[in-house]
C-alpha cells in the first residue's frame, strides 16, 4: 500500500462543479502539502499545513481551498473549478523531525484533473 | 519569479556513461536542496539531498555537487543506466515549502 494516497486518480469536469481532491497518508508525517504542475513547469505550491490546525496559503492559493481533517488526511476543494485548473495535482507529506524544514517530501501518485 | 532553474528541458546519454543534471538558483537564503525522480504516472521520488553547509554528498552511483558561490548544484549518476530515464527536478527549501524547478528529462540508451 501507498504511504501517500490520492483519490480519485483521474476525473474530469465541468466548469462551475465543485471538486475536493483528497489525500491521506500513512507515514505519521505532521507536514502536509498540495501542489498542482502544469505541462513543462516544475510543482507549485496551493497550500501547506504544519499541523491540524495550521493552515497556509502558498504561491497559488486563489480558487482553492484546503482542509487538514485529521493528521493523516488533507483535502484540496475547488470550490467552482475553472478549466486553466486543468492540472496535475499532487499531495506530499514530510516529518517535522531533528532536521525541521530539512527533511524530504513525500508524494503521491498525483490525480489529474481536466476542467472542460 | 522562477529561483529554481534547470535549462537543460532534456538529456540524452548512452549507457554506462556519466549523466550530468544542472540546476542554478537564485535565493541565497536557501539551506537545503534536494534532487527528485520522477516516473510517468507516478509521483516525485527523492532521490538525494544537501545542506548548505557541505559541497557534496554521495549515495551509490548519485552524487549532488553544490557550489554556493554560483549559487549551482549539479547531479551525477554513474554509470547511467536505462532505468535512470525519468525526469528529474531540482528542489530548494524555502523553510517551509519546496521550490521546484522546471525540469530534466534523461534519457539513458542502450
Amino acid at each position: 500500500d501507498a504511504d501517500v494516497t490520492q483519490t480519485p486518480r483521474n476525473r474530469i469536469t465541468k466548469t462551475g462543479k465543485r471538486i475536493m481532491l483528497e489525500c491521506s497518508q500513512t507515514k505519521g508525517h505532521d507536514r502536509m502539502y498540495w501542489y498542482r504542475q502544469d505541462p513543462g513547469l516544475g510543482l507549485r505550491l496551493i497550500y501547506y499545513s504544519f499541523d491540524v490546525k495550521d493552515i497556509n496559503k502558498g504561491e497559488i492559493s486563489d480558487g482553492y481551498s484546503v482542509s487538514r481533517q485529521a493528521q493523516a488526511k488533507f483535502s484540496l476543494s475547488l470550490e467552482s473549478a475553472i478549466p486553466n485548473q486543468t492540472a496535475l495535482y499532487f499531495c506530499a507529506t514530510s516529518d517535522s523531525g531533528q532536521g525541521g524544514s530539512n527533511q524530504p517530501q513525500h508524494f503521491g501518485d498525483g490525480t489529474r484533473l481536466s476542467i472542460l | 519569479d522562477q529561483q529554481v532553474k534547470q535549462n537543460s528541458p532534456s538529456l540524452s546519454v548512452q549507457e554506462g556513461r556519466i549523466s550530468i543534471l544542472n540546476c542554478d538558483y537564485t535565493n541565497s537564503m536557501f539551506d537545503y536542496f534536494l534532487w527528485y525522480k520522477k516516473y510517468p504516472a507516478e509521483g516525485p521520488t527523492f532521490l538525494i539531498s544537501i545542506s548548505s553547509i557541505k559541497d557534496k554528498n554521495e549515495d551509490g552511483r548519485f552524487t549532488v555537487f553544490l557550489n554556493k558561490s554560483a549559487k549551482h548544484l549539479s547531479l551525477h549518476i554513474v554509470p547511467s543506466q536505462p532505468g535512470d530515464s525519468a525526469v528529474y527536478f531540482c528542489a530548494a527549501n524555502s523553510g517551509y515549502a519546496l521550490n521546484f524547478g522546471k525540469g530534466t528529462s534523461l534519457l539513458v540508451t542502450p
